[in-house]
């Protein structure tokens, strides 16, 4: 059961605005609209940031969306913070009741 | 207040097994899907095993047969038996409360070496 899609690494300066593509098959990220984000800085549990594709939980910065366009979702932070560095997952409902996570991409605040 | 603690984590022989347990709290396990995920250590998160309200389970090929999650509605806990324990299993477990991991408890360390 092969993870989806991340890019390794993504890096940007402060104020500036980065996305995070995460790529599936029509199996899990195409054929529904259960992509979840998450954020996790080490040593940490990992945080829901985005849900069904595009929700933000209560207390999530509105600085974080999400989209969904075929198989491919992506996540996308405006405004970098230094607080915002850490590793993003992605994850989806893949059929037959099984979940698959992305393998996670670092985010790199220059 | 929402909150999962894991515990029952240590150090396993291979082919040992070890039963993890997720005290939940501010909501009922019963209520909701309730996940366990795992993270290899320096690795990404991969997901386990899921328990829906209606007591349906769910695992990914590499622990099907081997694990086994379970819930205790007296206790509100939620239970992850591994059995036939494998070097690869090494990792922290996390349980996850609801369909899309909204709480997320601190994780426990399984160590399956010899």
């Amino acid at each position: 059961q092969s993870a989806l899609t991340q890019p390794a690494s993504v890096s940007g300066s402060p104020g500036q605005s980065i996305t995070i593509s995460c790529t599936g098959t029509s199996s899990d990220v195409g054929g529904y609209n259960y992509v979840s984000w998450y954020q996790q800085h080490p040593g940490k549990a990992p945080k829901l940031m985005i849900y069904d594709v595009s929700h933000r939980p209560s207390g999530v910065s509105t600085r974080f969306s999400g989209s969904k366009s075929g198989n491919t979702a992506s996540l996308t932070i405006s405004g970098l913070q230094a607080e915002d560095e850490a590793d993003y997952y992605c994850s989806s409902y893949r059929s037959s009741n099984t979940w698959v996570f992305g393998g996670g991409t670092k985010l790199t605040v220059l | 207040e929402v909150q999962v603690v894991e515990s029952g984590g240590g150090l396993v022989q291979p082919g040992g097994s070890l039963r993890l347990s997720c005290a939940a709290s501010g909501f009922t396990v019963s209520g909701t899907y309730m996940s366990w995920v795992r993270q290899a250590p320096g690795k990404g998160l991969q997901w386990v095993s899921v328990l829906y309200s209606a007591g349906d389970t769910y695992y990914p090929d590499s622990v099907k047969g081997r694990f086994t999650i379970s819930r205790d509605n007296s206790k509100n806990t939620l239970y992850l038996q591994m059995n036939s324990l494998r070097v690869e299993d090494t990792a922290v477990y996390y349980c996850a409360k609801g369909r899309v991991g909204d709480y997320w408890g601190q994780g426990t360390l399984v160590t399956v070496s010899s």
